[in-house]
């Protein structure tokens, strides 16, 4: 059974560090893993998908790499901003199948 | 484009009572999910769609009971809501069972 860790549960930084978010599974037959973004009393958005084929994508100040051999995933974020603060989720993709990590709450300090 | 859109968007029940959750999407996308989430369990799947006319099990589909009315819509219902039932529901679709997934906003639900 596939299992999504990410640590740490909270982090928080002062605005302009740069950061890795970590996530880790056990099942390395995934299809796909997706980093979301929730607001508090909102719902997920999509960051970026890296398909099972892939080592990183990036989009803007986002670069997430996804090593399946050791079952990691990491979401860079540059130059840290305040709008950053929110909890980040990743997500495996199986058959039918997206299971999440409990996420990371990311508080950036101005 | 409105994407996953989720009414409605708040509820209070009472123990006992039934209520449907509704789930649209626009995006022509073939697979449709509901989960739930809960403080310090992430989210969970209750039910999917992998297309229009099939639906299965999630990992938490006890209590609850799902309709895919038509590739658009995926409803899902309580019959006899219970305490434990309290929680944010999130309904997601992709275009395959593979593919990136989009989220509604969420129904935040309390059953007192």
């Amino acid at each position: 059974k596939q299992e999504v860790t990410q640590i740490p549960a909270a982090l928080s930084v002062p605005e302009g560090e740069n950061l890795v978010l970590n996530c880790s599974f056990t099942d390395s037959a995934i299809y796909n893993l997706q980093w979301f973004r929730q607001d508090p009393g909102k719902g997920l958005t999509s960051l970026l998908l890296i398909q099972s084929s892939q080592r990183e994508q990036t989009s803007g100040r986002l670069n997430a790499s996804l090593d399946k051999s050791s079952g990691r995933s990491t979401l860079y974020i540059a130059a840290s901003q305040p709008g950053d603060s929110a909890t980040y989720l990743c997500a495996t993709s199986g058959t039918y199948k997206y299971i999440f990590g409990t996420g990371t709450r990311l508080k950036v300090l101005a | 484009n409105a994407g996953v859109t989720q009414t409605p968007k708040f509820q209070v029940l009472k123990t006992g009572q039934s209520m449907t959750l509704q789930c649209a999407q626009d995006m022509n996308h073939n697979s449709m999910y509901w989960y739930r989430q809960d403080p310090g369990m992430g989210l969970r799947l209750i039910y999917y769609s992998a297309s229009e006319g099939t639906t299965d099990k999630g990992e938490v589909p006890n209590g609850y009971n799902v309709s895919r009315l038509n590739k658009r819509e995926f409803s899902l219902r309580l019959e006899s809501a219970a305490p434990s039932q309290t929680s944010v529901y999130f309904c997601a679709s992709s275009e395959t069972g593979s593919t990136e997934a989009f989220f509604g906003q969420g129904t935040r639900l309390t059953v007192v």
